[in-house]
């Protein structure tokens, strides 16, 4: 069945050095894949998406590329901020179906 | 537009009370999602509903679960005879369309703790 992975966390960073999380997924046919961050006592929040390979979701900075031969979506910024500390959740998706498959969670921490 | 309503933010149950957790979805929208999230880990899909009707509940557990989504009123997800193991934080999303193709808005969640 469809199941996704990312790094195991916590990460943690100085503000503006280079941020990348890793995801990869298992699934057949050509799912939507999407990047969700959680802030501290808070619901998720869609950062970013692609819905087909090679796509390029963007949002704040963040970005993460849908790569089929790798099977892969990771999310990257360039200088991330103390404001960037959260929970980030990759997650897969497919049409005709409301679930959403999610990895377990990435912790990130960003110290000034 | 208010988002995803949960309540209540906290629940706390003993083991064999019944809980109840309510989500409201954004204003047109007509498909509900709900998720558990176990300590120390992701997300993991439970039901999808759509107005008075379930679409998927594969996530479900086979016993003492339940959920619905009224024609009024807000997505009700029901625990029976609370055990330990139910203690988590339970999101609901919704979203215009099916996910695929629109966002899915969550809800900040109940956390339901049962002593």
């Amino acid at each position: 069945g469809d199941s996704v992975t990312q790094m195991e966390g916590p990460v943690t960073l100085s503000e503006e050095a280079f941020l990348t999380i890793n995801c990869t997924y298992t699934a057949t046919g050509y799912p939507s894949l999407f990047w969700y961050v959680q802030y501290p006592g808070e619901g998720l929040q869609l950062l970013l998406k692609a819905t087909k390979a090679d796509d390029k979701g963007s949002n704040k900075g963040f970005e993460a590329t849908y790569r089929k031969e790798t099977t892969s979506f990771h999310l990257e910024k360039g200088s991330v901020q103390v404001s960037d500390s959260a929970v980030y959740f990759c997650a897969l998706g497919r049409s005709n179906t409301g679930k959403l498959i999610f990895g377990q969670g990435t912790t990130l921490q960003v110290k000034p | 537009n208010a988002g995803v309503m949960q309540n209540p933010r906290h629940l706390v149950r003993r083991r064999g009370q019944e809980a109840r957790l309510r989500c409201s979805p954004m204003k047109g929208h007509s498909h509900v999602y709900w998720y558990r999230q176990l300590p120390e880990e992701g997300l993991k899909f439970m039901v999808y509903l759509q107005k008075e009707n379930i679409i998927d509940e594969s996530g479900m557990p086979k016993e003492r679960f339940s959920a619905e989504f009224p024609k009024e009123g807000p997505s009700i997800l029901r625990i029976q005879q609370v055990v330990r193991g139910d203690s988590a934080a339970y999101f609901c999303a919704s979203s215009r369309e099916e996910v695929r193709n629109t966002e899915a808005f969550f809800g900040q969640g109940t956390r339901l703790t049962v002593v």
